[in-house]
């Protein structure tokens, strides 16, 4: 069964770069048919899709936060990563990592358990 | 504001029916776009429960099934138990070039009274 964790500090200050990165186990990142994507949920509110990546490099982003995020992956470990610039308040949620089906009609079919990011000085 | 629409809430007694709406636009579900469903129970990461606007994943109970019609979809949830008292958010996909492709709805929060 695939399994996704998320890992990365838990308290960010503001200005400064929140990082996390999900490692797979029980597959294989290097998946023709999926996506790799960070999907984040601000304190009691609902989820919004951040950025996908492709095994092979191939990226799309949120076009509100292309600007801040930096996406990658390292099949060599099994990992993808992300890396919001200059945090602030408002991107103080818990972010997931998530396998996603490639193509338009792409779900979201295994998700990590979530890692609560707090962005405070 | 969510591109996709939902109730906040519904709620039903255990054993009814309830069913949660999620209206888009002519960009995402109007398009044919498939829309998928995601439970997620307190304290708990999303869970896929509906994918390709009616199909279940393995292990999701029959209880749980989706529609599609227009620019709208549904969730119907049958023989309400307990433990489906959670959020439930529906996403699909969005052609417009302003916005993120993947969108989710606002969420609706289920109460099994």
């Amino acid at each position: 069964q695939l399994r996704l964790q998320e890992s990365g500090p838990g308290l960010v200050k503001p200005s400064e770069t929140l990082s996390l990165t999900c490692a797979v186990s029980g597959g294989s990142i290097s998946s023709d048919s999926h996506y790799w994507a960070w999907i984040r949920q601000p304190p009691g509110k609902g989820l919004d899709w951040i950025a996908s990546i492709f095994y092979g490099g191939s990226t799309y982003f949120h076009p509100s936060l292309k600007s801040r995020v930096t996406i990658s992956v390292d099949t060599s470990t099994n990992q993808f990563s992300l890396k919001l610039h200059s945090a602030a308040a408002a991107d103080t949620a818990i972010y997931y990592c998530a396998r996603q089906l490639r193509g338009s009609s792409g779900y979201f079919d295994f998700w990590g358990q979530g890692s609560l990011v707090t962005v405070s000085s | 504001q969510s591109v996709l629409t939902q109730p906040p809430s519904v709620s039903g007694a255990p054993g009814q029916r309830v069913t949660i709406s999620c209206t888009g636009s002519t960009s995402n579900i109007g398009a044919l776009y498939d829309v998928h469903w995601y439970q997620q129970l307190p304290g708990k990461a999303p869970k896929l429960l509906i994918y390709g606007n009616d199909k279940r994943p393995s292990g999701v109970p029959g209880r749980f099934s989706g529609s599609r019609s227009g620019t709208s979809a549904s969730l119907a949830i049958t023989g309400l138990q307990a433990e489906d008292e959670g959020n439930y958010y529906c996403q699909s996909y969005d052609s417009s070039l302003t916005g993120p492709d993947r969108v989710f709805g606002g969420g609706t929060k289920l109460t099994v009274l």
